[in-house]
């Protein structure tokens, strides 16, 4: 049972332009979530979040949409440098809940 | 750096042998989980403690795995009777009770089963 699903598991973007990922979940009781990005052989390190209660969240070069009614987010990433080379994964979790649940991940690659 | 350290960071062992990992979080961290990560998944959660109170455990985490945190500090994981299967990606956090679900991961222990 994924939760989360990340479909794409890999997307490649030029330099400069911008790079969109996507998450998908079908828990309604989640009312947090994660963007995580990680590099080989390093553990998760985080990115950005957004809380239910809003719709967007935005930090530097990074920002997260969520639309609750189509339980959809994205992170959108602009303009896309090569140091963004990473895997992305999306996490959720909800009030209550220790713990949080990951997408499977998406491989970005920015070719300069 | 005062990030989350495991040790060791790659472990080959054989079919049937025990494995012990060890996990130090943020120093002021309370909270602190264990999730394994496979090729091409996410992390999956396996266990978290609260000081040194294992409060959930996943359905993952057979009998043959034991997790302590026994001082509110580091904390280990134990496989016993290791299998294949257990082949993956173990990964350690940490976060603080007051600060939310934002958890700060370890670089991860490789575990390789032969």
């Amino acid at each position: 049972d994924q939760q989360v699903k990340q479909n794409s598991p890999s997307l490649s973007v030029q330099e400069g332009r911008i790079s969109i990922l996507n998450c998908d979940y079908t828990n309604s009781m989640f009312d947090y979530f994660l963007w995580y990005k990680k590099y080989p052989a390093e553990g998760p390190t985080f990115l950005i979040s957004i809380s239910s209660i809003k719709d967007k969240n935005e930090d530097g070069r990074f920002t997260v949409f969520l639309n609750k009614s189509a339980k959809h987010l994205s992170l959108h990433i602009v303009p896309s440098q090569p140091g963004d080379s990473a895997v992305y994964f999306c996490a959720a979790s909800f009030q209550g809940a220790q713990k949080l649940v990951f997408g499977q991940g998406t491989r970005l690659t920015i070719n300069p | 750096d005062t990030g989350v350290s495991q040790d060791p960071r790659h472990k080959i062992t054989k079919r049937g042998q025990n494995v012990t990992f060890r996990c130090d979080p943020i120093s002021e961290h309370n909270r602190l989980y264990w999730y394994r990560q496979t090729l091409g998944q996410g992390p999956e959660f396996l266990t978290y403690f609260q000081n040194e109170a294992q409060l959930e455990k996943s359905r993952l985490l057979s009998d043959r795995f034991s997790a302590e945190r026994p001082k509110g500090s580091f904390s280990t994981l134990e496989i016993q009777r290791t299998e294949q299967g257990d082949s993956a990606m173990y990964l350690c956090a940490s976060s603080l009770a007051l600060a939310g679900i934002r958890e700060f991961f370890g670089p991860g222990t490789r575990l390789t089963v032969l």
